[in-house]
């Protein structure tokens, strides 16, 4: 079945960095999301983006479906922007996979 | 945006007994799932309910799992009887279109004693 690989694990920066954070997939894929989980473990999608590039505020991704890979650009970090980003990928089916997610810290 | 709510945010039960978790979905969503993450693993699909009937399921669905969605309330999963090994955040979503971007709840931490 699909699998979904997130890098890198864990990401440190100074606020005001860019952020870029890669999702790779197994199979090609039909569905594939961005997700923002904060540290008390609620979720919030980010980015619904299977092919292309979208914006949406500091965020940017970028999915290149024939070589099953997408990115998420975090411009001008800020310190709420700590957590874990889940990229999740579906292939035609009814569910999506997640991969392990990268931790990312932001300090001031 | 379109919200999907869960009820409770927390449940805290003994072993063996039984437990529903709701789900509210987005008002005019016609699938809905339910997602398993273990504390500090990665989240993983249950179940995919469509029309009344389970579309397709993984293997963490087990026989003491179900879903339903009477009249058009509450989807629902209830674990009869529940296990250690329950214990988890359970996310609850839904989307309009079977292959369509996915709305997620906040989730509805389970923990069996």
């Amino acid at each position: 079945g699909q699998q979904v690989q997130q890098s890198p694990s864990s990401l440190v920066l100074q606020e005001g960095e860019n952020a870029e954070l890669q999702c790779n997939f197994s199979s090609t894929a039909t569905q594939l999301q961005w997700f923002y989980q904060s540290p008390g473990g609620s979720l919030v999608s980010l980015l619904s983006n299977p092919s292309g590039t979208k914006h949406t505020g500091r965020l940017t991704s970028t999915t290149v479906t024939k070589e099953r890979r997408s990115s998420l650009h975090i411009s001008s970090s800020q310190t709420t922007d700590s957590g874990t980003y889940l990229c999740a990928s579906g292939t035609g089916g009814y569910k999506v996979v997640f991969g392990s997610g990268t931790r990312l810290l932001v300090s001031p | 945006g379109p919200k999907v709510l869960q009820i409770p945010s927390h449940q805290i039960i003994d072993m063996g007994q039984m437990v529903t978790l709701n789900c509210d979905p987005v008002s005019n969503h016609l699938y809905f799932y339910w997602y398993k993450q273990i504390l500090g693993q990665q989240m993983e699909f249950l179940v995919n309910f469509y029309n009344g009937k389970v579309m397709e399921k993984s293997k963490l669905f087990k026989d003491q799992f179900s879903v339903e969605r009477p009249d058009g309330s509450y989807f629902t999963l209830k674990i009869q009887p529940t296990a250690l090994e329950d214990s988890a955040v359970y996310f609850c979503a839904s989307s309009l279109l079977g292959r369509g971007g996915q709305y997620f709840g906040p989730g509805t931490r389970l923990t069996v004693l």
